[in-house]
């Protein structure tokens, strides 16, 4: 069972640089979500997608675009890579918004030089 | 603003030892609560989970959590620790309809 798939593992960009993380769930669930994790900070909510169609913005969002292609794709945009912004970046699903448990994928870890 | 505070930033044991992580919600209401465990490299994964009914949960791998709601408390627990248990450990609460507020996490080492 895939459940959430995240790419790339791994990405280093420069600044101002520009990127996309892709995820996508196996479980047909209606929400999902981009969290960033930092040191000392836990995980903190970029966007949320609530189900297909729609998107809204989460605790940090500033830097960032989502795009909620189907139902089993989230995207992550990074527009113009800044070096506050390198950090593990998890996708998450839930079946509804706020309901259950998340699902996480293995993380994407990115640094901006 | 619905926050969640866990004290113990990094806790070092010996294998064998029993283990307790604080866990603290401000939520007044119905509340969710979760414990996640990251081990090295490896993305976040559910231990247990609280929604109602029994307040004492058992999770995977010998965990358990009591919710204590006068308390606002979640706190962690297993009787024998491994070294295999090391890894960082996050509380999470919702509170209501609202989104899932994590824990900034404690590093578990454990050493053999």
């Amino acid at each position: 069972n895939a459940g959430v798939t995240q790419t790339p593992k791994f990405q280093v960009l420069k600044t101002g640089q520009s990127m996309t993380l892709q995820c996508a769930q196996d479980m047909n669930h209606n929400s999902m979500y981009w969290y960033r994790q930092d040191p000392g900070m836990g995980l903190r909510l970029i966007y949320y997608s609530a189900s297909e169609g729609t998107t809204d913005k989460g605790e940090v969002p500033n830097g960032y675009n989502v795009s909620r292609l189907n139902k089993r794709e989230f995207s992550l945009r990074l527009e113009s890579a800044a070096p506050s912004q390198t950090s593990v970046y998890f996708c998450a699903s839930t079946p509804t918004l706020n309901t259950g448990e998340l699902f996480f994928g293995e993380g994407s870890r990115l640094t901006v030089l | 603003a619905q926050s969640v505070s866990q004290h113990n930033h990094h806790v070092i044991l010996s294998e064998a030892a029993s283990l307790e992580l604080g866990c603290n919600y401000s939520y007044g209401g119905t509340v969710n609560l979760f414990w996640y465990v990251q081990y090295p490299g490896q993305h976040l994964q559910l231990l247990l989970k609280y929604f109602s009914g029994d307040p004492l949960v058992k999770g995977i791998k010998g965990f358990e959590a009591e919710f204590i709601k006068s308390k606002f408390s979640f706190n962690l627990r297993k009787p024998s620790v491994q070294w295999s248990d090391t890894a960082e450990y996050f509380c999470a609460a919702r509170g209501g309809a609202q989104k899932l507020v994590f824990g900034q996490g404690t590093r578990l080492t454990i050493n053999p």
